[in-house]
């Protein structure tokens, strides 16, 4: 059975720095994973989506790593801004089904 | 175009009452998903169809039945309603069948089982 780990639980810090989210996943046989942002009282917004044959995928000051042997995945975001501030979910695609599981979520708060 | 929209938004149930959640998709996914997101448990599969035609359990099934009805509408059914199933439900899609496609999601519908 899979299972998402995603660490900090909680993440505070002043605008502008750089940061770093982690998620380690159990089983290694996924298709893909998919990094979601959710604003409060919101659905998810997908970020990135990492391919099994990728190692990385890029979107504006975002980058998602993944590396399927070690089971982790890791979101770098660049010179964060309070407009982050949002919960951050990893889901890796399991099998022909495509289902996702999800972890509990890194919840980030950048100060101005 | 719409992508993934859920109906109703909000919900109030007495306990024992029946409602049915629907979730329709314009993005001509195969695989469609509902999910429960409760505090502190993170968001759980409660049932899928991995392509018209076909239903399966996810980890939290009990308490709930779905029907995929096309490719593009699935819904979620309570039959007799309880307060633990007070919870924000999410319908989601992809591409499913291996293929290496983004999940989206709906917006949610808040139902509260008093």
């Amino acid at each position: 059975k899979q299972e998402v780990t995603q660490i900090p639980a909680a993440l505070s810090v002043p605008e502008g720095e750089n940061l770093v989210l982690n998620c380690s996943f159990t089983d290694s046989a996924i298709y893909n994973l998919q990094w979601f942002r959710q604003d409060p009282g919101k659905g998810l917004t997908s970020l990135l989506l990492i391919q099994s044959s990728q190692r990385e995928q890029t979107s504006g000051r975002l980058n998602a790593s993944l590396d399927k042997s070690s089971g982790r995945s890791t979101l770098y975001i660049a010179a964060s801004q309070p407009g982050d501030s949002a919960t951050y979910l990893c889901a890796p695609h399991g099998g022909n089904t495509g289902k996702l599981i999800f972890g509990q979520g890194t919840t980030l708060q950048v100060k101005p | 175009n719409a992508g993934v929209t859920q109906t109703p938004k909000f919900q109030v149930l007495k306990t024992g009452q029946s409602m049915t959640l629907q979730c329709a998709q314009d993005m001509n996914h195969n695989s469609m998903y509902w999910y429960r997101q409760d505090p502190g448990m993170g968001l759980r599969l409660i049932y899928y169809s991995a392509s018209e035609g076909t239903t399966d359990k996810g980890e939290v099934p009990n308490g709930y039945n779905v029907s995929r009805l096309n490719k593009r509408e699935f819904s979620l059914r309570l039959e007799s309603a309880a307060p633990s199933q007070t919870s924000v439900y999410f319908c989601a899609t992809n591409q499913g069948g291996g293929l290496h496609t983004e999940a989206f999601f709906g917006q949610g519908t808040r139902l509260t089982v008093v």
